[in-house]
Protein backbone atom coordinates (compact mmCIF):
# COMPACT_ATOMS: atom_id res chain seq x y z
CA UNK A 1 0.00 0.00 0.00
CA UNK A 2 1.40 3.17 -0.62
CA UNK A 3 0.00 4.93 2.38
CA UNK A 4 -1.76 8.27 2.96
CA UNK A 5 -1.44 10.47 0.19
CA UNK A 6 -1.54 14.38 0.32
CA UNK A 7 -1.80 16.58 -2.60
CA UNK A 8 -0.22 19.58 -2.86
CA UNK A 9 2.60 18.73 -0.86
CA UNK A 10 3.38 22.84 -0.73
CA UNK A 11 1.02 25.36 -1.32
CA UNK A 12 1.47 29.00 -1.55
CA UNK A 13 -1.26 31.53 -1.95
CA UNK A 14 -2.48 35.19 -0.81
CA UNK A 15 -4.55 36.54 1.67
CA UNK A 16 -7.93 35.63 0.57
CA UNK A 17 -7.74 32.89 -2.08
CA UNK A 18 -9.30 29.73 -1.44
CA UNK A 19 -7.18 26.89 -0.33
CA UNK A 20 -8.24 22.92 -0.62
CA UNK A 21 -5.64 20.38 0.38
CA UNK A 22 -6.38 16.41 -0.93
CA UNK A 23 -6.31 13.18 1.30
CA UNK A 24 -6.52 9.58 -0.12
CA UNK A 25 -7.03 7.85 3.24
CA UNK A 26 -5.33 3.69 3.27
CA UNK A 27 -7.27 1.24 1.55
CA UNK A 28 -9.91 -0.14 3.92
CA UNK A 29 -9.36 2.38 6.83
CA UNK A 30 -12.51 3.72 8.42
CA UNK A 31 -11.07 6.67 10.09
CA UNK A 32 -9.56 9.64 8.55
CA UNK A 33 -8.34 12.73 10.66
CA UNK A 34 -7.25 16.47 9.76
CA UNK A 35 -4.79 17.62 11.97
CA UNK A 36 -2.70 21.15 11.77
CA UNK A 37 1.08 21.49 12.87
CA UNK A 38 2.40 24.85 14.09
CA UNK A 39 4.85 25.93 16.18
CA UNK A 40 3.28 28.01 18.40
CA UNK A 41 0.04 25.64 18.84
CA UNK A 42 1.82 22.13 18.16
CA UNK A 43 -0.51 19.47 16.79
CA UNK A 44 -4.21 20.01 16.66
CA UNK A 45 -7.16 17.38 15.69
CA UNK A 46 -9.13 19.30 13.25
CA UNK A 47 -12.21 16.94 12.29
CA UNK A 48 -12.05 13.55 11.93
CA UNK A 49 -14.92 11.06 10.28
CA UNK A 50 -15.88 7.67 10.57
CA UNK A 51 -17.39 5.79 7.20
CA UNK A 52 -17.38 9.23 5.59
CA UNK A 53 -19.42 10.80 8.40
CA UNK A 54 -17.98 13.61 10.20
CA UNK A 55 -18.02 12.53 14.21
CA UNK A 56 -15.70 15.42 15.95
CA UNK A 57 -15.18 19.01 14.33
CA UNK A 58 -15.16 20.93 17.15
CA UNK A 59 -11.34 21.47 16.39
CA UNK A 60 -12.35 23.47 12.94
CA UNK A 61 -10.80 26.78 13.98
CA UNK A 62 -13.26 28.85 12.16
CA UNK A 63 -16.67 28.59 9.97
CA UNK A 64 -13.78 29.58 7.54
CA UNK A 65 -12.73 25.76 7.51
CA UNK A 66 -14.73 22.83 5.79
CA UNK A 67 -13.96 19.10 5.45
CA UNK A 68 -15.79 16.68 3.41
CA UNK A 69 -15.38 13.07 2.21
CA UNK A 70 -17.61 12.05 -0.27
CA UNK A 71 -16.38 8.64 -0.71
CA UNK A 72 -14.11 5.96 1.31
CA UNK A 73 -10.89 6.96 -1.03
CA UNK A 74 -10.89 11.04 -0.60
CA UNK A 75 -11.46 13.55 1.96
CA UNK A 76 -10.69 17.49 0.86
CA UNK A 77 -10.09 20.25 3.71
CA UNK A 78 -10.78 23.71 2.28
CA UNK A 79 -9.93 27.40 3.59
CA UNK A 80 -11.98 30.35 2.04
CA UNK A 81 -10.46 32.59 2.58
CA UNK A 82 -7.71 32.20 3.64
CA UNK A 83 -5.47 34.14 6.14
CA UNK A 84 -1.87 34.60 6.92
CA UNK A 85 -2.13 32.56 10.64
CA UNK A 86 -3.66 29.69 7.96
CA UNK A 87 -0.20 28.81 7.75
CA UNK A 88 0.87 25.79 8.85
CA UNK A 89 1.67 22.06 8.15
CA UNK A 90 -1.95 20.41 7.69
CA UNK A 91 -1.56 16.20 8.02
CA UNK A 92 -4.07 13.79 6.84
CA UNK A 93 -4.37 10.32 8.81
CA UNK A 94 -6.12 7.13 8.59
CA UNK A 95 -6.73 4.12 10.71
CA UNK A 96 -8.42 1.27 10.71
CA UNK A 97 -11.76 0.19 12.80
CA UNK A 98 -11.05 0.05 16.35
CA UNK A 99 -9.70 2.46 19.18
CA UNK A 100 -6.96 0.39 19.68
CA UNK A 101 -4.99 1.06 16.12
CA UNK A 102 -2.93 2.96 15.50
CA UNK A 103 -2.99 5.92 12.92
CA UNK A 104 -0.82 6.34 9.70
CA UNK A 105 -0.24 10.00 8.76
CA UNK A 106 0.65 11.19 5.41
CA UNK A 107 3.70 13.32 4.26
CA UNK A 108 1.41 16.77 5.17
CA UNK A 109 1.19 19.79 2.91
CA UNK A 110 3.20 22.56 3.73
CA UNK A 111 0.41 25.87 3.48
CA UNK A 112 2.09 29.65 3.32
CA UNK A 113 -0.47 32.45 2.91
CA UNK A 114 1.32 35.31 2.14
CA UNK B 1 -10.69 15.24 30.14
CA UNK B 2 -7.74 13.37 28.22
CA UNK B 3 -4.35 14.82 28.48
CA UNK B 4 -0.76 13.99 27.90
CA UNK B 5 2.56 15.81 29.46
CA UNK B 6 5.67 15.39 27.70
CA UNK B 7 7.26 17.67 30.58
CA UNK B 8 10.67 17.98 28.25
CA UNK B 9 10.76 20.34 24.92
CA UNK B 10 14.99 19.23 24.23
CA UNK B 11 16.28 16.35 25.20
CA UNK B 12 20.06 15.93 24.43
CA UNK B 13 22.36 12.48 24.37
CA UNK B 14 25.32 11.85 23.76
CA UNK B 15 25.29 8.52 21.03
CA UNK B 16 25.69 5.47 22.45
CA UNK B 17 23.98 6.17 25.96
CA UNK B 18 20.51 4.93 27.32
CA UNK B 19 17.81 7.81 25.97
CA UNK B 20 14.77 8.18 28.04
CA UNK B 21 11.90 10.39 26.65
CA UNK B 22 9.31 11.20 29.10
CA UNK B 23 5.84 11.01 28.90
CA UNK B 24 2.45 11.44 31.60
CA UNK B 25 -0.82 10.86 30.84
CA UNK B 26 -4.29 11.99 32.40
CA UNK B 27 -7.45 10.11 31.79
CA UNK B 28 -10.94 9.13 33.17
CA UNK B 29 -10.88 5.45 32.12
CA UNK B 30 -7.98 2.36 30.84
CA UNK B 31 -5.52 3.86 28.69
CA UNK B 32 -4.51 3.07 25.23
CA UNK B 33 -0.70 5.08 24.98
CA UNK B 34 0.94 5.25 21.86
CA UNK B 35 4.57 7.07 20.26
CA UNK B 36 4.82 8.82 17.43
CA UNK B 37 8.55 9.98 15.83
CA UNK B 38 8.59 12.79 13.48
CA UNK B 39 11.42 13.34 10.98
CA UNK B 40 12.17 17.05 9.46
CA UNK B 41 9.69 17.76 6.57
CA UNK B 42 7.49 13.97 7.55
CA UNK B 43 4.57 12.83 8.62
CA UNK B 44 4.39 11.31 12.29
CA UNK B 45 5.61 7.20 12.33
CA UNK B 46 3.93 5.26 14.78
CA UNK B 47 6.64 3.87 16.90
CA UNK B 48 4.99 1.46 19.48
CA UNK B 49 1.42 1.25 21.79
CA UNK B 50 0.24 0.07 24.96
CA UNK B 51 -3.05 -1.67 24.77
CA UNK B 52 -3.09 -4.12 27.75
CA UNK B 53 -1.00 -7.13 29.11
CA UNK B 54 3.03 -6.61 29.49
CA UNK B 55 3.78 -3.31 30.72
CA UNK B 56 7.12 -2.94 28.62
CA UNK B 57 6.08 -2.53 25.02
CA UNK B 58 8.73 -3.16 22.65
CA UNK B 59 8.64 -1.01 18.94
CA UNK B 60 10.25 0.08 15.85
CA UNK B 61 13.89 0.81 15.50
CA UNK B 62 14.77 -0.90 19.05
CA UNK B 63 12.49 1.43 21.29
CA UNK B 64 10.57 0.79 24.19
CA UNK B 65 8.59 2.38 26.57
CA UNK B 66 7.29 0.83 30.12
CA UNK B 67 3.64 1.62 30.94
CA UNK B 68 3.38 2.59 34.72
CA UNK B 69 0.28 2.39 35.96
CA UNK B 70 0.52 4.25 39.23
CA UNK B 71 2.75 6.46 38.17
CA UNK B 72 0.22 7.67 35.19
CA UNK B 73 3.60 7.63 32.69
CA UNK B 74 4.68 5.95 29.58
CA UNK B 75 8.27 7.07 28.76
CA UNK B 76 10.27 5.58 25.84
CA UNK B 77 13.46 4.24 26.06
CA UNK B 78 16.37 3.28 23.86
CA UNK B 79 19.44 0.84 25.23
CA UNK B 80 22.00 2.76 22.98
CA UNK B 81 20.75 6.12 20.74
CA UNK B 82 22.25 6.09 17.43
CA UNK B 83 22.33 10.21 15.50
CA UNK B 84 19.37 8.64 13.14
CA UNK B 85 17.36 8.98 16.47
CA UNK B 86 17.80 12.82 16.20
CA UNK B 87 13.97 13.44 15.86
CA UNK B 88 10.74 14.77 17.76
CA UNK B 89 8.85 12.57 19.25
CA UNK B 90 5.02 12.74 20.46
CA UNK B 91 2.97 10.64 23.00
CA UNK B 92 -0.67 9.84 22.69
CA UNK B 93 -3.62 8.92 24.84
CA UNK B 94 -6.67 7.81 24.10
CA UNK B 95 -9.08 5.73 26.46
CA UNK B 96 -10.53 2.78 25.72
CA UNK B 97 -14.47 3.74 25.90
CA UNK B 98 -13.78 7.35 24.47
CA UNK B 99 -13.86 8.90 21.11
CA UNK B 100 -11.50 7.19 18.66
CA UNK B 101 -9.14 10.44 18.34
CA UNK B 102 -5.91 10.96 19.97
CA UNK B 103 -4.75 13.56 22.23
CA UNK B 104 -0.92 14.09 21.64
CA UNK B 105 1.65 15.61 23.98
CA UNK B 106 3.73 18.86 22.63
CA UNK B 107 6.46 17.12 21.38
CA UNK B 108 10.16 16.21 22.28
CA UNK B 109 12.69 17.15 20.21
CA UNK B 110 15.93 14.47 20.80
CA UNK B 111 19.63 15.28 20.26
CA UNK B 112 21.73 12.97 20.19
CA UNK B 113 25.04 13.96 19.81
CA UNK B 114 28.24 12.24 17.84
Amino acid sequence: DAGVIQSPRHEVTEMGQEVTLRCKPISGHDYLFWYRQTMMRGLELLIYFNNNVPIDDSGMPEDRFSAKMPNASFSTLKIQPSEPRDSAVYFCASSERGSYNEQFFGPGTRLTVL
Amino acid sequence: AQSVAQPEDQVNVAEGNPLTVKCTYSVSGNPYLFWYVQYPNRGLQFLLKYITGDNLVKGSYGFEAEFNKSQTSFHLKKPSALVSDSALYFCAVRVLTGANNLFFGTGTRLTVIP
